[in-house]
């Protein structure tokens, strides 16, 4: 799977809105773009994904960049359980067999209150 | 829908000795996960298995460590002769559905500590 690239640490204020980016310049057409997220001392959970058009969900929005190079993560109104290292993960629908998820650092996201 | 387990939570052993790890995944999952955890760094990929089939294994997985799948539904890992090294969290996860769109859910590990 293609490589991405997020800050290693961001820090935001609690009800405020927070983008966290992802570069994929080596991103193929037929890479999706997924988000995960892990909270302390706890495993990682999905939090969205997208191909080419922008997504919502009820965890947050998720805006690609036209030509899919970069993404953002929007949370609308972070919140201090929103704390968590904040994944960023390309998946190739062409993989074959290739089924395992490729996690880099992360961004570790914290939210004052 | 009870999500990912995975028992125990905890595990403390000395150097030398063998563990086993379980997993019971989400019941109609057909695909289950194993990674690695340390310190500091994201995940890392162990092994998969698609039923009871094992599909790959990364070359992180030792001759030490081995996994099974039996009637594809529970998966056990077990590290034989530990080394410190290996003090890590174990995670698994289970998904279903096609790669690209492709869910994993996760359980909350295994943490390992070898003296």
């Amino acid at each position: 799977d293609a490589k991405t690239t997020q800050p290693n640490s961001m820090e935001s204020n609690e009800e405020e809105p927070v983008h966290l980016p992802c570069n994929h310049s080596t991103i193929s057409g037929t890479d999706y773009i997924h988000w995960y997220r892990q909270l302390p001392s706890q495993g990682p959970e999905y939090v969205i994904h997208g191909l080419t058009s922008n997504v919502n969900n009820r965890m947050a929005s998720l805006a690609i960049a036209e030509d899919r190079k970069s993404s953002t993560l929007i949370l609308h109104r972070a919140t201090l359980r929103d704390a968590a290292v904040y994944y960023c993960i390309l998946r190739d629908e062409s993989g074959g067999s290739n089924y395992k998820l490729t996690f880099g650092k992360g961004t570790l996201l914290t939210v004052n209150p | 829908d009870t999500g990912v387990s995975q028992n125990p939570r905890h595990k403390i052993t000395k150097r030398g000795q063998n563990v086993t790890f379980r997993c019971d995944p989400i019941s109609e999952h057909n695909r289950l996960y194993w990674y690695r955890q340390t310190l500091g760094q994201g995940p890392e990929f162990l092994t998969y298995f698609q039923n009871e089939a094992q599909l790959e294994k990364s070359r992180l997985l030792s001759d030490r460590f081995s996994a099974e799948r039996p009637k594809g539904s529970f998966s056990t890992l077990e590290i034989q002769r530990t080394e410190q090294g290996d003090s890590a969290m174990y995670l698994c996860a289970s998904s279903l559905g096609p790669r690209g769109e492709e869910t994993q859910y996760f359980g909350p590990g295994t943490r390992l500590l070898v003296l």
